[in-house]
């Protein structure tokens, strides 16, 4: 079975501060995609890396996949309190018909 | 833009209902997935299709069914609701070979009582 880990589970900063969330596993994942989900919505695709060592930027966003697609980073620069949500990462491929693997995710909260 | 809707936002159903969800989405997409979300356990797959009229089991299918009759809608049923089908379902779908990436929609939080 295919585990994606992310931490920290749970992380409040101060607006302005950077910060830096992970997922890891101990599976090789061909892609891996990162979501933000707001309370009482869907998660909102974000972005995809498929290529190892690539480094995706998505304003103050920048999301890393390692080189041996086991596992990503996202660092936030300047947070703001929009950046407030839960940050799931999930790869694939993680079960039939192009499914994913999910993380738990990590609940970021930024205070203004 | 990709687009997922499902039939409630909220829905409350007493224990022993039939509950059907909805979820229809215009982008033509081949895979179809249902999920549901609860604090701690993240986002669990109960049922996924790959294609009109075929469906596949996911992690949690106990107390489930679903249909696709249409390409864009694939429904799921809750035969008899319990208490213990209180979540947040979330709803997916994503097109063949596009790097897995699935498209959500906006969630049905139900509450059985």
């Amino acid at each position: 079975t295919q585990l994606l880990e992310q931490s920290p589970q749970f992380l409040s900063i101060q607006e302005g501060e950077n910060l830096t969330v992970y997922c890891n596993s101990s599976s090789v994942f061909s892609s891996l995609q990162w979501y933000r989900q707001e309370p009482g919505e869907g998660p909102v695709l974000l972005v995809t890396v498929v290529t190892g060592g690539e480094v995706k930027k998505l304003k103050r966003l920048t999301f890393q996949f390692g080189d041996a697609r086991k596992d990503s980073s996202l660092h936030i620069t300047a947070a703001q309190p929009g950046d407030t949500g839960l940050y799931l990462c999930a790869g694939g491929p993680g079960g039939g018909a192009d499914g994913l693997t999910f993380g738990k995710g990590t609940h970021l909260i930024i205070q203004p | 833009d990709v687009k997922v809707t499902q039939s409630s936002r909220y829905l409350v159903k007493r224990t022993g209902e039939k509950v059907f969800l909805e979820c229809v989405q215009d982008m033509d997409h081949e895979n179809m997935f249902w999920y549901r979300q609860d604090p701690g356990l993240g986002l669990r797959l109960i049922y996924f299709s790959y294609d009109v009229k075929m469906k596949e089991k996911g992690d949690i299918p106990e107390g489930y069914s679903v249909s696709r009759e249409k390409k864009e809608r694939f429904s799921l049923i809750l035969e008899s609701a319990s208490t213990n089908q209180t979540s947040m379902y979330l709803c997916a779908s994503s097109p063949q070979g596009a790097n897995y990436e699935q498209y959500f929609g906006p969630g049905t939080r139900l509450t059985v009582t």
